[in-house]
Formats: structure tokens, sequence, C-alpha cells
């Protein structure tokens, strides 16, 4: 079974640019994370999705990050413009579901970002 | 507020030297208590979920305990591919944040012949 899928795997940027990074969870999963991993920290939630429903996204800095999720499968993750405080690993997770359940998160490879 | 402590930050063993890394936590209703691994330019691969204090679940030379305050991941007779970032998650049951994980900064060990 193929894992969680992310691209790009590297990403080199000057400040003010935009970018995006792309997500394509396990099969199945209806539930998909955005994660940011600064160097020498554990992750850190940005949004959580229910099928196409954003349903955690209050550490999501709303000014310059966007995400979406279209059809409730794929998901892109948007900066813009990036800041030199940006640069991180950014990681896609995916679940089965949410409820009752406490479901394991697989993620995926991540895309490091670095802003000149 | 909801905070999760990893120790040491580092650990350096000797092949077969078995030792014990230790993620405390405070959090107000704890759904779920995660294991991950990491390697360099890799995302976190899952190992264990511990639910309520006592329980224990093995995995090879890995076995994660958890107490009320407190996860103990044992490492025993470690092997040089056991070298890694070992993270801890908690899971809460507030609804608001239902499904988030909370990580502690991890502990980086390496495992040398």
């Amino acid at each position: 079974e193929a894992g969680v899928v992310q691209s790009p795997r590297y990403k080199i940027i000057e400040k003010k640019q935009p970018v995006a990074f792309w997500c394509n969870p396990i099969s199945g999963h209806n539930t998909l994370y955005w994660y940011r991993q600064n160097l020498g920290q554990g992750p850190e939630l940005l949004i959580r999705y229910e099928n196409e429903e954003a349903v955690d996204d209050s550490q999501l800095p709303k000014d310059r990050f966007s995400a979406e999720r279209l059809k409730g499968v794929d998901s892109t993750l948007k900066i813009q413009p990036a800041e030199l405080g940006d640069s991180a690993v950014y990681l896609c997770a995916s679940s089965l579901e949410q409820g009752v359940s406490t479901d394991t998160q697989y993620f995926g490879p991540g895309t490091r970002l670095t802003v000149l | 507020e909801d905070q999760v402590t990893q120790s040491p930050e580092a650990l350096r063993l000797q092949e077969g030297e078995s030792s014990s890394l230790n993620c405390s936590y405070t959090v107000s209703g704890l759904r779920g208590l995660f294991w991950y691994r990491q390697d360099p330019g890799k995302g976190p691969e899952f190992l264990f979920t511990l639910y309520s204090a006592g329980e224990e679940k093995e995995k090879e030379r890995l076995k994660a305990t958890l107490t009320k305050k407190e996860s103990f991941l044992h490492i025993t007779a470690p092997k040089p591919e056991d070298s890694a970032t070992y993270l801890c998650a908690v899971q809460t049951d507030r609804g608001s944040t239902l499904g988030r994980l909370y990580f502690g900064r991890g502990t980086q060990l390496t495992v040398w012949p």
C-alpha cells in the first residue's frame, strides 16, 4: 500500500515569493493534516481536514497561508508571500477517520522549504 | 497549557547497551500517547499508541509504557540501525482540538558499534 505522497521534496525560494506544496494521502483516509516542523522541534499542526472541510485551522497563519482539499482527496498548502521565518519542513499526514476512536496518523516524507 | 517534554535531548549508546527515553506530559484529558521514530530527511514513522496508565506495548527491541504523568520508551540491546530521533506526542479529548497531536522536541538517539 502506498504511503502519503508529498511534492516537491525540496524547495528554495526568495522571500516574498509564493510557494505551494502538494499532498496525496493514503487511499481511503478521510482525515488529512498539515504540520510544520522547525529544526530541532516536533511537528506543529497547521490545519486538519475531515473530507473537504477544514475542522481545525486555528494555528494556520491566515494572512499568508492558505490550504484547500478539493474533492476530499489531494490537498495543497500555499504560502504567499513567503518570509524568512517560514523555512521549515512541511509535513502532510493522514488517518482513516476521526471520531470516537484515536486514529493513527501516518506521515509523508515532507517538503523542506528554504526561504532566502 | 498542554505540554510534552522529552528527555534526554540526545543519547549516545554503545551497541547492546540498554536504556530508556522519557516523555512527561501535562494535558487535561489524555486520549492517547504516541511514539514515532524519525530518520533524517524523512517523516515520522509510527511506532506505538498507548491509551491508559499501566498499558505496555512491544516491538522488536522497543517497549513503551505509560503512567498518568509520563511514558517511557525502553530500548533493549540497541543496534546501530536504531539510531534516529524518537518523538512523543499526545492527543487530548477536547472537542475543539480533537485529533491534534502535541509533539515533544524528541530525543536524538545514536547507537555506535
